[in-house]
């Protein structure tokens, strides 16, 4: 079964960096995701599409503040230079023939 | 700029039905395969629904199967979600969301988001 895995809270401070993770259920190693941010009584945002080779796509107007990385079936995006707009609901995303999934979603708290 | 308006929601009792659309804007509507997620209160995102660029495939969550069903006129860039035997556990906002261009068969993933509709079941 397609599962995604994800912690519910981190927080870091601001001007800092922190790692969101993401993990793939066994047997889905190889599977792409996408990163999704949620701003406070915002819709989600498209972040980046992070592939099994660990290159990673932002979409449209995405700061370079904003990375993916992976290592086996974890899948990572690292946010650099916190500022307080990044606070709020990180989700990973991914797919499969005829299923999408969702994580349950990491709430940042910027200290 | 790609914009995706979503509309139709509302209260709606248990067991009736509601259909949400969603107008596309600024892309070539009848080239992208198209979703509906949704979120309940204080909770996570939850696919509902995904069509194919022209329609011919469809896919659903097992929460929704044989209630919900997604469609789109891709001449008026329109993609809808017919929500028939609404429950209480359906009460969410509903975002259409676009998948990408270079998705090819199956699902994928969403690279833009509607700002929502509140669909709210209750006697």
């Amino acid at each position: 079964q397609l599962v995604l895995t994800q912690s519910p809270s981190a927080s870091a401070s601001l001007g800092a960096s922190v790692k969101l993770t993401c993990t793939l259920s066994s047997g889905h190693s190889r599977y792409a995701i996408a990163w999704h941010q949620q701003q406070p009584e915002k819709g989600p945002r498209y972040l980046m599409k992070l592939d099994s080779d660990g290159s990673h796509n932002r979409g449209d107007g995405i700061p370079d503040r904003f990375s993916g990385s992976i290592s086996g079936a974890e899948r990572y995006l690292t946010i650099s230079s916190l500022q307080s707009e990044d606070e709020g609901d990180y989700y990973c995303q991914t797919w499969g023939t005829d299923i999408v999934v969702f994580g349950g979603g990491t709430k940042l708290t910027v200290l | 700029q790609v914009q995706l308006v979503e509309s139709g929601g509302g209260v709606v009792q248990p067991g009736r039905s509601l259909r949400l659309s969603c107008a596309a804007s600024g892309f070539t509507f009848s080239s992208y395969g198209m979703h509906w997620v949704r979120q309940a209160p204080g909770k996570g995102l939850e696919w509902v629904a995904s069509i194919w660029s022209d329609g011919s495939n469809k896919y659903y969550a097992d929460s929704v199967k044989g209630r919900f069903t997604i469609s789109r006129d891709n001449s008026k860039n329109t993609v809808y979600v017919q929500m028939n035997s609404l429950r209480a556990e359906d009460t969410a906002v509903y975002y259409c969301a676009r998948a990408p261009q270079s998705c090819s068969g199956g699902t994928c993933y969403s690279d833009y988001w509607g700002q929502g509709a509140l669909v709210t079941v209750s006697s």
